[in-house]
């Protein structure tokens, strides 16, 4: 079945660092991709979303482009603030499926230290 | 914007008590979904509804229930608490299967202790 596997967390960097969490994914179909977060005590937000392939999905300083042919839809920041701390979750859904599901990777944590 | 709130953010259970957790969208929405999150396993989905009295099982339904008799409102039901379902849920809601980026839009959740 469809699944989609991110990097083991947690990952730790300073401020301004240079942030890539890998992500890459198996499907069936044409999937929509998503990046969601996480911060601490609250529900997960949309983060950005891409919906076919070679698009780039851009917000609040985050890209992530949708690579057909290596499956992946890795996340990037030029230079994290510590308010960027939080659990991001990659995500697919299947454009043909019925039901409007995702499926969720393991999630990968980010401890950015000032 | 999409709002999705839950009933509560802390709740505290006995084992064996019938638990009732709430989630309310305010767009509309034809899905609405259950899912627990637990450190190292990620997001599971427990339930999801597709429509006003529809219903399907997710990945781990197992001493769950639902309803949703109105399209707004999904409860998740917990017929007799047990202390393995301590545990974060979270409800989310999206627009109708089918649509190109079908996001869903989550709530803030309600971590649940069963004692």
């Amino acid at each position: 079945g469809d699944s989609v596997t991110q990097m083991e967390g947690p990952v730790t960097l300073s401020e301004e660092a240079f942030l890539t969490i890998n992500c890459t994914y198996t499907a069936t179909g044409y999937p929509s991709l998503f990046w969601y977060v996480q911060y601490p005590g609250e529900g997960l937000q949309l983060l950005l979303k891409a919906t076919k392939a070679d698009d780039k999905g851009s917000n609040k300083g985050f890209e992530a482009t949708y690579r057909k042919e290596t499956t992946s839809f890795h996340l990037e920041k030029g230079s994290v603030q510590v308010s960027d701390s939080a659990v991001y979750f990659c995500a697919l859904s299947d454009l043909w499926s019925n039901t409007g599901k995702l499926i969720f990777g393991q999630g990968t944590t980010l401890q950015v230290k000032p | 914007d999409v709002k999705v709130t839950q009933s509560s953010r802390y709740l505290v259970k006995r084992t064996g008590e019938k638990v009732f957790l709430e989630c309310v969208q305010d767009m509309d929405h034809e899905n609405m979904f259950w899912y627990r999150q637990d450190p190292g396993l990620g997001l599971r989905l427990i339930y999801f509804s597709y429509d006003v009295k529809m219903k399907e099982k997710g990945d781990i339904p197992e001493g769950y229930s639902v309803s949703r008799e109105k399209k707004e409102r999904f409860s998740l039901i917990l017929e007799s608490a047990s202390t393995n379902q301590t545990s974060m849920y979270l409800c989310a809601s999206s627009l109708s299967s089918g649509r190109v980026g079908n996001e869903q839009y989550f709530g803030p959740g309600t971590r649940l202790t069963v004692t």
